[in-house]
């Protein structure tokens, strides 16, 4: 049974609009982190958290919002969509502090805004 | 800050044949080292990871990659290469220090494998 389950896995959004991406973990990870996949750029880290109620800023937070309301759960929020989040996003966690750089993804969410 | 270098965007290997992935990072120290594939439609995993020791690390499916301090490389290899192996493969990169998995990516490799 996979481990991080994002959803949804596929969503059309109108610019200007607000999509919330969603991430649920079981496997009792501490750390939980939102990353952005764009063709040519490999991925890039948008926020992280490693702490229920708490987030921080990655590489490249503009434009994202984080939500980390438990342990097993992490959203993605933006609030005014726009062309260039038009990417793939993927959820991933990984396990307590002095970390192993072991990040256990989900399948990713397809979002395009038009 | 760190940074990875995949200067192949695409290789095409023969089924059979051996393999080379490159990968070069920029970082003050050694850090610690990774190999990522995705295949099609899925998420990353893990492949292997050096964090000291030993410069060459084995992986799953007969996957190694050598590490090398002089030339800030992490070179992934394998001797004889399957049809499955088709994938895109991430080198990634966490500095050794604080809590956070915070890898840096390079930007991937796709592998194609000819018949």
């Amino acid at each position: 049974e996979a481990a991080v389950t994002q959803s949804p896995r596929s969503k059309v959004a109108v610019t200007g609009g607000k999509v919330t991406l969603s991430c649920h973990q079981t496997n009792n990870h501490d750390y939980m982190y939102w990353y952005r996949q764009d063709t040519g750029h490999g991925l890039r880290l948008i926020h992280y958290s490693y702490v229920a109620d708490s987030t921080e800023k990655g590489d490249i937070p503009d434009g994202y919002k984080a939500s980390r309301p438990s342990q097993e759960n992490f959203s993605l929020i933006l609030e005014l969509a726009s062309l260039s989040q038009t990417a793939v996003y993927f959820c991933a966690s990984s396990r307590d502090r002095g970390g192993t750089g072991q990040l256990y993804f989900g399948e990713g969410s397809k979002l395009t805004v038009l | 800050a760190q940074s990875v270098t995949q200067p192949d965007a695409r290789v095409t290997v023969s089924e059979g044949a051996s393999l080379q992935l490159r990968c070069k990072y920029s970082y003050s120290a050694t850090p610690y080292l990774f190999w990522y594939v995705q295949y099609p439609r899925q998420g990353l995993q893990l492949l292997l990871k050096y964090y000291s020791g030993d410069p060459v690390v084995q992986g799953v499916n007969g996957f190694e990659a050598e590490f090398s301090k002089s030339n800030s490389s992490f070179h992934l290899r394998k001797a004889s290469v399957h049809w499955s192996d088709s994938a895109v493969y991430f080198c990634a990169v966490r500095p050794n220090t604080g809590g956070a998995d915070r890898l840096t990516f390079g930007k991937g490799t796709q592998l194609i494998i000819q018949p």
